[in-house]
């Protein structure tokens, strides 16, 4: 596709209900990167995926977090036993250099932890 | 810790003056810099970045200038059109701490008709 796409859109999760949220990166994207942005805050880094190698995941904030590309293009963040402290917008960006360079943003999942 | 930041959380801007927002960086390693513009509803959408061997970039209505000394960075914004209204946020990546950018808290352009 011509960009990033994210779905869901709009997840609304029961508290310690599992979630999977999904990223198609740009065909031909080697890297694909996951942040997380709480409202009215700049996006907070996850994760980084090169190809299907998960280079850094520093970010993730517990072992609830949990990401994946098995095949180097689509990605998936799962979440399990959401918490209400989860709610936040999701964001994939993906960039055909490393490092990030010119990453270009999907228009991200809002999950809501009720 | 090291962070970006910015000074301004919200510019209000006459619709066909100049728009300047400003980023302040505390990491002298920083080396790669993006601005990225954000509207309601939807992810950042990128608008131009600038390498730390560069001092000025410019793109279409839009330059980005690097001051290392000071470790600032601007975004201007020439002749603000109503659809520049949005959250700008200003990101770097420091290539020793691997391909994550770290971004600032945004500031908010409101263009005034």
């Amino acid at each position: 596709g011509a960009g990033v796409s994210q779905s869901p859109r709009y997840k609304v999760a029961k508290r310690g209900q599992d979630v999977a949220l999904r990223c198609d990166p740009i065909s031909g994207h080697v890297s694909l990167f996951w942040y997380q942005q709480a409202l009215g805050q700049g996006p907070e880094f996850l994760t980084y995926f090169q190809n299907e190698a998960q280079l850094d995941k520093s970010g993730l904030p517990s072992d609830r977090f949990f990401a994946e590309r098995p095949e180097g293009s689509v990605s998936t963040l799962k979440i399990q036993r959401t918490q209400q402290e989860d709610s936040a917008v999701y964001l994939c960006a993906s960039s055909s250099r490393d490092r990030g360079f010119k990453a270009f943003f999907g228009q991200g999942t809002r999950l809501t932890v009720v | 810790g090291e962070s970006v930041g910015l000074h301004l959380p919200t510019l209000s801007v006459q619709e066909g003056d100049n728009s300047i927002i400003n980023c302040a960086y505390s990491n002298s390693a920083s080396d790669y810099f993006i601005w990225y513009k954000q509207e309601s509803g939807k992810g950042p959408q990128f608008i131009i970045d600038i390498r730390s061997n560069m001092d000025k970039r410019q793109g279409q209505r839009v330059t980005v200038l690097l001051n290392k000394t000071v470790k600032h960075l601007s975004l201007q914004i020439a002749a603000t059109q109503p659809g520049d209204s949005a959250v700008y946020f200003c990101a770097e990546n420091i290539k020793a701490a691997g391909n994550k950018l770290t971004f600032g808290g945004g500031t908010r352009v409101l263009v005034k008709p």
